[in-house]
């Protein structure tokens, strides 16, 4: 699986947009980009991924830039209930052969202002 | 649709004793997922299992097994705790081996003294 960096923390208000970026210069041409959260002492939650083309469903929108070396994820009006740590994995499809369960790396810890 | 639920949610163990965590999986979901989250090594993958049988493992121990039942529910078992089992336990559960989107429990707040 390729490398993900993230920032270790970003702040954001209430009502705004937050945007959470992440880096996988070294992503091969047949792995997605995946976005997991999880609020404080639950289980992570899957978000949303993608491949190449921006992704939008009912929690967030995923933008991936051409060169598909970064990503950015959106939440488009931010609640206090957003808090959490947000992780970018970069991963082959199901049907590649990735099966050795999910790298989470350290994440960003987002906390969302009143 | 009834999410993961794990239980019990949370166990006192001392050291030398030996666990056994429950995992029942979103109906239809045939694939268990395990992890431990500490807080020095994050969450990581312990091991999967699909129609019964251990398809991958991580990097732990023999110490750490599991084993899923004909109807997709899972169990762990730690044999001879350590402090540093002290973790949550984390189960997850996907429609396929493999598959990236999984659905996770609460998890199990392990604490061995």
């Amino acid at each position: 699986d390729a490398k993900t960096t993230q920032p270790p923390s970003m702040d954001c208000a209430e009502g705004r947009a937050a945007n959470l970026p992440c880096n996988h210069s070294t992503i091969s041409g047949n792995e997605y980009v995946y976005w997991y959260r999880q609020i404080h002492s639950q289980g992570p939650q899957y978000i949303i991924h993608g491949l190449k083309n921006n992704e939008t469903n009912e929690m967030a929108s995923l933008i991936i830039t051409e060169d598909r070396k970064s990503s950015t994820l959106i939440l488009p009006h931010a609640t206090l209930r957003d808090t959490a740590v947000y992780y970018c994995i970069v991963r082959v499809a199901l049907s590649e052969g990735g099966a050795d369960g999910l790298t989470f790396g350290k994440g960003t810890h987002l906390i969302i202002q009143p | 649709k009834a999410g993961v639920t794990q239980t019990p949610r949370y166990l006192i163990k001392t050291r030398g004793q030996q666990v056994t965590l429950s995992c029942s999986p979103i109906s239809g979901h045939r694939s268990v997922s395990w992890y431990q989250q500490t807080p020095g090594q994050g969450l990581q993958f312990l091991f999967e299992y699909f129609s019964e049988t251990q398809r991958n493992k991580g990097n732990f121990p023999g110490r750490f097994s599991g084993r899923q039942f004909s109807n997709s529910r899972s169990e762990m078992n730690v044999s001879t705790l350590e402090l540093g089992d002290s973790a949550l336990y984390l189960c997850a559960s996907s429609s396929a081996v493999g598959h990236n989107e999984q659905f996770f429990g609460p998890g199990t707040r392990l604490t061995v003294l």
